[in-house]
Order: structure tokens, then sequence, then C-alpha cells
């Protein structure tokens, strides 16, 4: 692979339930962001990553968590699904520790919480 | 607070010119960044503004005023490639993307 790969592609989840997205990246990325894209408004960051071992809230990171147990794997996990969770899930990263960098995205997850 | 601002779309015949309009707020500033988005698809880098001035990659140019808080993109020689919306965000003193709702340009022949 090449890039940054996301699963699943889209998924349909029942409200309450735990669902965690997975973002992989093979370009050895210090950085790693989730974003979360909703018609009419900007990507929204949910939580990021500087380094391997290390994360931060975004802007809107209630209802969500994630990990960052090595510099590859950044997943993103809902505890508790509802329906205002439905989106598009993108998953970025950069070569950078989260300075001035081109970011590189995921091709995306469509989540809807049913 | 802090907002991006743009139009929310843009019509525009093949071959011609279009100037993408985008006015920012952000707390601090470390530069200004325009991104295309393809429906359905991720979003892709185009430029990176930090100084004032006119920054040129072929068919594409971007522009910034920080004293206006405002920059636009420009695409020349439009193709029908091109539909797809375009992506203005300002980068605050977090070093954190702040991200405009787009501009979706629609090319007709």
């Amino acid at each position: 692979i090449a890039g940054i790969t996301q699963a699943p592609t889209s998924q349909i989840l029942a409200a309450g339930r735990r669902m965690t997205l997975r973002c992989t990246q093979d370009m050895r990325h210090n950085a790693m962001y989730w974003y979360r894209q909703d018609l009419g408004l900007g990507l929204r960051l949910i939580h990021y990553s500087n380094t391997a071992g290390t994360t931060g809230k975004g802007e809107v990171p209630d209802g969500y968590s994630v990990s960052r147990a090595n510099t590859d794997d950044f997943p993103l996990t809902l505890a508790s699904a509802v329906p205002s969770q439905t989106s598009v899930y993108f998953c970025a990263s950069t070569p950078g520790t989260g300075g001035i960098d081109e970011q590189f995205f995921g091709p995306g997850t469509r989540l809807t919480v049913l | 607070g802090q907002n991006i601002d743009q139009p929310t779309e843009m019509t525009a015949t093949e071959g011609a010119i279009v100037q993408i309009n985008c006015t920012y707020q952000t707390s601090g500033f470390n530069g200004l960044f325009w991104y295309q988005q393809h429906a359905g698809e991720a979003p892709t880098f185009l430029s990176y503004n930090v100084l004032d001035g006119l920054e040129e990659k072929g068919r594409f140019s971007s522009f910034l005023s920080r004293s206006k808080g405002y920059s636009y993109l420009l695409l020349k020689e439009l193709q029908m490639k091109d539909s797809a919306s375009y992506l203005c965000a300002g980068m605050d003193s977090n070093y954190q993307l702040i991200w405009g709702a787009g501009t979706k340009l629609i090319i007709k022949p």
C-alpha cells in the first residue's frame, strides 16, 4: 500500500453501539489527524496526534477517543454512537510533528448512525 | 472567534478563468491553504501562502493579503476535470487548520 488507508469504507450502525474506525499510513509520517465532514460545514478536527504515543483534542472531541500506539496506526473509537455522529470521517497525516505541512488524506469512511 | 468564509457555489465555462475568494479570521496566523476535493473523494493539497502576493503553479494561482484577511484561488483555462469543491483553510497559532465549508465549482461546456 502507499499512502493512507481507512476501514471500513462505509458503515451503518445502530445508536448505542461501539465502533472503531481504522486508519493506517505507510509513509512514516509523524502527525495524524481525524476530521469529520458534514454538508455545509468545513472539516472539523476531532483528535490529533503529533507523534506516536501522544494525542490531543481538536474542535469536536466529545464522544470520540483515539490512541496512537505506533507511527502507522491511528484508530478512532465511538464508545456509544449517536445519530449526530453520522458523517464522513477523514484521517490525515503530515510528515512533521504538527507544524506547517501539507496534509495527506485517506479516502474516508461514511458512517450512518440510526 | 475563528472563521473562514467562501462562496457556496460558482459556475464557469470550460476554457475560461474563475476566481474563488476566501476571507479568514484566525487566532494567530500561520498561513493559508487551498485544497481540491472531487465529489466522494478525499481533499488534495493545491497551495500554501504565508506571505502577501501571488503564487503561481501551472493553471492554478493563489493570492494572499494578510492585512485584509483575504485570499483567492485563480483557475485558468478551465477543464471539465476542474469541477470539484475548493476548500480554503487558515492555520492558527496552534498550527491547527480552520476550514471553510468549500466552494463547489461547476464547469459547463
